[in-house]
């Protein structure tokens, strides 16, 4: 059975503080896709980044960092340097090829200025 | 253009009546999928289609059913709404590693 955790169910931050985002992952299988998602309160879901289970470079895209460790399943999610629009509630996913996607509960950050 | 749509963005209906949510895309994906979300549980799976002759029941199909018409076309209907179907409802269209490319989603009350 694939399953994932985001244990962190609301996060707070002040201002310009870096935060991390944890996801741990459960798959029997080798191949795999990992994934994040922001929902901002506005509501749409925006896809942020993909990971397959063979490339486990880190990912950096601006303040936005993505941690891939297969040793531990987990692929956690780092803002540097935080900023209000960053309060969202952000979604770690997990797939198999041909398989659906299942999604973690989410993590709702707030940023506070 | 947005690549995935959904109509209507928001609808209020009556407990019993029959609602039909509708998702149209541009990406070329085959695969299609309804999601639900309320407050506090994230997003649940209704049903997933991966090409036109291909409908799966997802974790939460009890109450709903739909219709792919075409590629491009999937669409969601409540055949007799209850109140606690009062949900966001998400369309979503995936390449086939499953990056998943949402609709703006579609708030329903049923009163």
């Amino acid at each position: 059975a694939q399953k994932v955790t985001q244990a962190q169910t609301e996060i707070s931050v002040v201002e310009k503080e870096d935060v991390t985002l944890d996801c741990v992952y459960e798959t029997r299988d080798t191949t795999y896709y990992l994934f994040w998602y922001k929902q901002p309160p506005s509501g749409e879901l925006v896809f942020l980044i993909r990971r397959n289970s063979f490339d486990e470079q880190n990912e950096i895209s601006g303040r936005y960092s993505w941690n891939f460790q297969k040793s531990t399943s987990s692929f956690n999610f780092t803002i540097t340097a935080s900023q209000v629009v960053d309060s969202a509630v952000y979604f770690c996913a997990l797939t198999t090829s041909y398989d659906k996607v299942i999604f973690g509960p989410g993590t709702s950050l707030s940023v506070i200025p | 253009d947005a690549d995935v749509t959904q109509t209507p963005r928001n609808r209020i209906t009556k407990t019993g009546k029959r609602i039909m949510l509708e998702c149209s895309q541009t990406k070329g994906h085959d695969r299609m999928y309804w999601y639900r979300q309320d407050p506090g549980l994230g997003l649940r799976l209704i049903y997933y289609s991966f090409d036109v002759k291909d409908i799966n029941k997802g974790e939460i199909s009890d109450g709903y059913s739909v219709s792919r018409q075409a590629q491009a076309k999937f669409s969601l209907s409540l055949e007799s709404a209850i109140p606690n179907q009062t949900a966001l409802y998400f369309c979503a269209t995936s390449d086939f590693v499953g990056t998943q490319y949402f609709g703006p989603g579609t708030r329903l009350t049923v009163l």
